[in-house]
């Protein structure tokens, strides 16, 4: 079956410590997304990506970061500089030019404790 | 003001019900408008879209725009229990990826 995987579906980290989510897709779609969802707000984008070695800054992506080296894989790293990084975390992916058809994955949620 | 609102709900009714869902927006430069269902905990499945004006069915949904009025709906006709979720509204005026903009969500539940 083709789709988008997210790893781990529940993580907690320290304050002051970095975690990465892992982000995989086998849609051989070429760009892929990263939003935050929180209670009461629309997703956000926080990174995106349309060619593997290529992404750009979303609305939010102070205190994240994101690397693209294969087209099926986009991890996102929250740093310890991000200050609310409790929240769900949301990976998409689409065809390029059909960005409106975007394939969610089933979402991290990331407790800070 | 957001980009786009909608109502937060929750909303409530019985099985077989008809439900109507809706988003309003600013930007008249928005050409594309979607419907994603969202069940607890589950990443949003997107269950229509639409560019520019007019209806589109699919089965039991119904999307609706009406960009004179920058306000758009979601249909659900014969709801049924496994309709329980979180419907967002998004939207966009281009082809790019960073200029996505969705609401904040509907609860719906309905009652068997």
């Amino acid at each position: 079956d083709g789709g988008i995987t997210q790893s781990p579906k529940y993580l907690f980290r320290k304050e002051g410590q970095n975690v990465t989510l892992s982000c995989e897709q086998n849609l051989n779609h070429d760009a892929m997304y990263w939003y935050r969802q929180d209670p009461g707000q629309g997703l956000r984008l926080i990174y995106y990506s349309q060619i593997v070695n290529d992404f750009q800054k979303g609305d939010i992506a102070e205190g994240y970061s994101v690397s693209r080296e294969k087209k099926e894989s986009f991890p996102l790293t929250v740093t310890s500089a991000q200050k609310n990084p409790t929240a769900f975390y949301l990976c998409a992916s689409s065809r390029l030019a059909v960005y409106n058809e975007q394939f969610f994955g089933p979402g991290t949620r990331l407790t800070v404790l | 003001q957001k980009e786009v609102e909608q109502d937060p709900g929750p909303l409530s009714v019985p099985e077989g019900a008809i439900v109507s869902l809706n988003c309003t927006y600013s930007n008249s430069a928005f050409q594309y408008f979607m419907w994603y269902r969202q069940y607890s905990r589950k990443g949003p499945e997107l269950l229509m879209y639409t560019y520019s004006s007019g209806n589109k069915e699919d089965g039991r949904f119904t999307a609706q725009v009406d960009k004179s009025s920058k306000y758009i709906s979601l249909f659900i006709r014969d709801s049924q229990p496994s309709d329980s979720a979180t419907y967002l509204c998004a939207m966009s005026a281009g082809d790019t990826g960073n200029q996505f903009y969705f609401g904040t969500g509907t609860s719906l539940t309905v009652i068997p």
